[in-house]
């Protein structure tokens, strides 16, 4: 089945490191994006993609790296500028391109604590 | 900027009645709404799209309207069930840039429906 994988479920980031969380979609979609999601709060976008080798930043991109040297996979760096990194990441990917719109599909998220 | 609301932020029904979510946007300058579901600990599941041009979309026991005008889209779930339970979010997309769509995320609604 198509889909979205999103891993580790759970990471724990350590004081002045980077981590990586992985994003790769089986869906063939041109568009990829990362948001972040804090408790009681709706999704807020950090980067995001059209195409390969191509990314934007979204409303809070400060401290958070990116990268799409294939079409499946956008992986999310945060690094040791982002101050505030627990949150639950959420990676999803839609069609892009001309046409009628289509709606994003999501993976399961990565729940990313301080240790 | 766009902005979203949902109202209420919390909402619990029992078995069987038929009940009405709200969303609320700023720029009625979008490109569709979505709604979305979302289970504890899971990502996003669609349910809805409503186009910019449609007044409403159904699935199933699910019926989502629009009125740009006004800035406001409703959710209807009918004859709700304990499995109807989750947080269920709305999002405007403004016109997309390059094939890819900025959603802009309400904070969401919990919805609990007691047996």
């Amino acid at each position: 089945d198509g889909g979205i994988t999103q891993s580790p479920k759970y990471l724990f980031r350590k004081e002045g490191q980077n981590v990586t969380l992985s994003c790769e979609q089986n869906l063939n979609h041109d568009a990829m994006y990362w948001y972040r999601q804090d408790p009681g709060q709706g999704l807020r976008l950090i980067y995001y993609s059209q195409i390969v080798n191509d990314f934007q930043k979204g409303d809070i991109a400060e401290g958070y790296s990116v990268s799409r040297e294939k079409k499946e996979s956008f992986p999310l760096t945060v690094t040791s500028a982002q101050k505030n990194p627990t949150a639950f990441y959420l990676c999803a990917s839609s069609r892009g391109g001309s046409g009628p719109p289509r709606p994003q599909h999501f993976g399961d998220g990565t729940r990313l604590s301080i240790l | 900027k766009q902005e979203v609301t949902q109202i209420p932020a919390a909402l619990s029904v029992p078995e069987g009645e038929n009940l009405v979510l709200n969303c609320s946007f700023t720029d009625s300058a979008i490109y569709n709404l979505q709604w979305f579901r979302q289970d504890p600990g899971k990502g996003l599941t669609s349910l809805l799209l409503i186009q910019s041009s449609q007044r409403e979309q159904t699935s199933g026991r699910l019926n989502a309207s629009l009125d740009k005008s006004s800035g406001r889209s409703t959710l209807y779930i009918a004859a709700s069930q304990p499995g109807d339970s989750a947080t269920y979010l709305c999002a405007a997309s403004p016109p997309p840039q390059g094939g890819s769509e900025k959603l802009v995320f309400g904070k969401g609604t919990k919805l609990t429906v007691n047996p």
